[in-house]
């Protein structure tokens, strides 16, 4: 079955620099991937959509990449601010199209 | 009200206790999913409920039980549980099931907390 890997230590950096967040899966490429921000104690909030036939997406600060030989999506914040901490969830569909999520990477700006 | 909604945000019950949760999405979707998140683990998809068909059970143990009026409202009926079953439990909602690109809207989650 499909896993889906994201660093579990915190990333840690300083405001104004780009916050760059991995999402590694395991077994075959998705149609597609998503990346949500969860808030402590939210529900997660989608941001990004990118597709398998797609390099690079972006909106406004953010970007994502996705390497289907490296099984991997990247996810950037870029001009990074202290809103911008929370944990960052990767999230792709299985053979059934449900929706399987990483753990979640905790991002810190600090100021 | 907009987006999806969820009541009570936070819950201590007692393991022979009886409760349930509610989950009201107003977004006219048409899938509604029970997530449950415990510490450092990810999302775990419980139920799915597409037109009000549940099509989905993820090996939830029987003292969850859910509940799909309508497409708009979703309840998690919840009766002895356990300790381990104190988590975050999130309600969602999409376009639909089998939508190719499957967006979900997540509810601000109910706290659970089982003594």
């Amino acid at each position: 079955s499909q896993k889906i890997e994201q660093n579990s230590e915190a990333l840690n950096i300083q405001e104004g620099k780009t916050a760059t967040l991995t999402c590694n899966y395991t077994n075959y490429s998705p149609a597609y991937l998503q990346w949500y921000r969860q808030d402590p104690g939210r529900g997660p909030v989608f941001l990004l959509l990118i597709r398998e036939n797609e390099k690079e997406k972006r909106k406004e600060r953010l970007k994502v990449t996705f390497d289907t030989t490296l099984k991997q999506s990247l996810f950037h914040i870029t001009a990074s601010q202290p809103a911008d901490s929370a944990t960052y969830l990767c999230a792709l569909p299985d053979s059934s199209y449900k929706l399987i999520f990483g753990s979640g990477t905790r991002l810190l700006v600090r100021p | 009200e907009t987006g999806v909604t969820q009541t009570p945000r936070h819950l201590v019950m007692g393991m022979t206790n009886k409760k349930s949760l509610k989950c009201e999405q107003h977004l006219g979707h048409n899938a509604m999913y029970w997530y449950k998140q415990s510490a450092k683990k990810p999302l775990e998809l419980m139920f799915v409920y597409s037109l009000e068909e549940r099509v989905e059970n993820n090996s939830v143990p029987s003292r969850f039980s859910p509940e799909c009026p309508n497409s708009s409202h979703l309840f998690l009926h919840l009766h002895t549980l356990q300790p381990e079953d104190s988590a975050l439990y999130l309600c969602a909602s999409s376009q639909d099931r089998s939508s190719y690109y499957n967006e979900q809207f997540f509810g601000p989650g109910t706290r659970l907390t089982v003594l």
